[in-house]
C-alpha cells in the first residue's frame, strides 16, 4: 500500500515563527503537492513538484514555500506565520505514467492541523 | 479552465437507505479522470472510485457506484445500504488527460449517516 506520512498531526506556532511541515510518500512517486483544506473552500494547491529539485506554484502560493530535495520528501515551509495560516495542510503523491489503470489517482497523507497564534 | 461544482455542502440519510451526491464539471477535453475522495473525521482522505471518461460503463465498487453522464457533465455518487462508517466529506475531482494537468477538486459534500 502506498503511505504518504506527515511529520506532526498539530502544530501550534506563534505568528512571526519559521514552520516547517514535512511529508514522506515511499511510492516513488514522481508527484507531490501541498494543499490547504478550510470550511467552505474545499481543497486549495498551494505549491506541486513533479521532480526532485522541480517545484511550482499552485492556485495560493503567497507566503509558503517548499523544498524537494529528495524524490520521497516533499517540505512546506512558512516563512513568517501568520494567523490566516491556520488551516488543515494535506500532502498528497501520485505517480507520473501515462497508464490508464489508476491513472493521477492521489494519495494523501493524514493532515497536520497548524494553528498560529 | 476546468471547474468542479459540488452543489450540496451538506446531507443526511438513514442508515441502510440510499443517497446520491452530485457533482457537475465543465471541460473542453474528451477524455479525462473522475475521482470521488472520502474523509471521514480525522482520518486520511482516500479514493472511493474513479471514473474513465473514454469508459461508457459506470464505474461500481462495493456499494458504491456513479452516474456518469458525459454530455451532461455530470458525475454522481450513489452510496447504497448506508453505514455510520460512510459518514465522511465527500470531495469530486476532475484530472485532464496530460500527465502536468492537475487534479482538480469540488469544495465538497459532507454526508451524515442517521441511525
Amino acid at each position: 500500500d502506498v503511505k504518504v506520512t506527515q511529520s506532526s498531526r498539530y502544530l501550534v506556532k506563534r505568528t512571526g515563527e519559521k514552520v516547517f511541515l514535512e511529508c514522506v510518500q515511499d511510492m516513488d512517486h514522481e508527484n507531490m503537492f501541498w494543499y490547504r483544506q478550510d470550511p467552505g473552500l474545499g481543497l486549495r494547491l498551494i505549491y506541486f513538484s513533479y521532480d526532485v529539485k522541480m517545484k511550482e506554484k499552485g492556485d495560493i502560493p503567497e507566503g509558503y514555500s517548499v523544498s524537494r530535495e529528495k524524490k520521497e520528501r516533499f517540505s512546506l515551509i512558512l516563512e513568517s506565520a501568520s494567523t490566516n495560516q491556520t488551516s488543515m495542510y494535506l500532502c498528497a503523491s501520485s505517480t507520473n505514467t501515462n497508464s490508464r489503470k489508476g491513472s493521477y489517482e492521489q494519495y494523501f497523507g493524514p493532515g497536520t492541523r497548524l494553528t498560529v497564534t | 479552465a476546468q471547474t468542479v461544482t459540488q452543489s450540496q455542502p451538506e446531507m443526511s440519510v438513514q442508515e441502510a437507505e440510499t443517497v446520491t451526491l452530485s457533482c457537475t464539471y465543465d471541460t473542453s477535453e474528451s477524455d479525462y479522470y473522475l475521482f470521488w475522495y472520502k474523509q471521514p473525521p480525522s482520518r486520511q482522505m482516500i479514493l472511493v472510485i474513479r471514473q474513465e471518461a473514454y469508459k461508457q460503463q459506470n464505474a461500481t465498487e462495493n456499494r458504491f457506484s456513479v452516474n456518469f453522464q458525459k454530455a451532461a457533465k455530470s458525475f454522481s455518487l450513489k452510496i447504497s445500504d448506508s453505514q455510520l462508517g460512510d459518514a465522511a466529506m465527500y470531495f469530486c475531482a476532475y484530472n485532464g488527460p496530460d500527465r502536468d494537468d492537475k487534479i482538480i477538486f469540488g469544495k465538497g459534500t459532507r454526508l451524515h449517516i442517521l441511525p
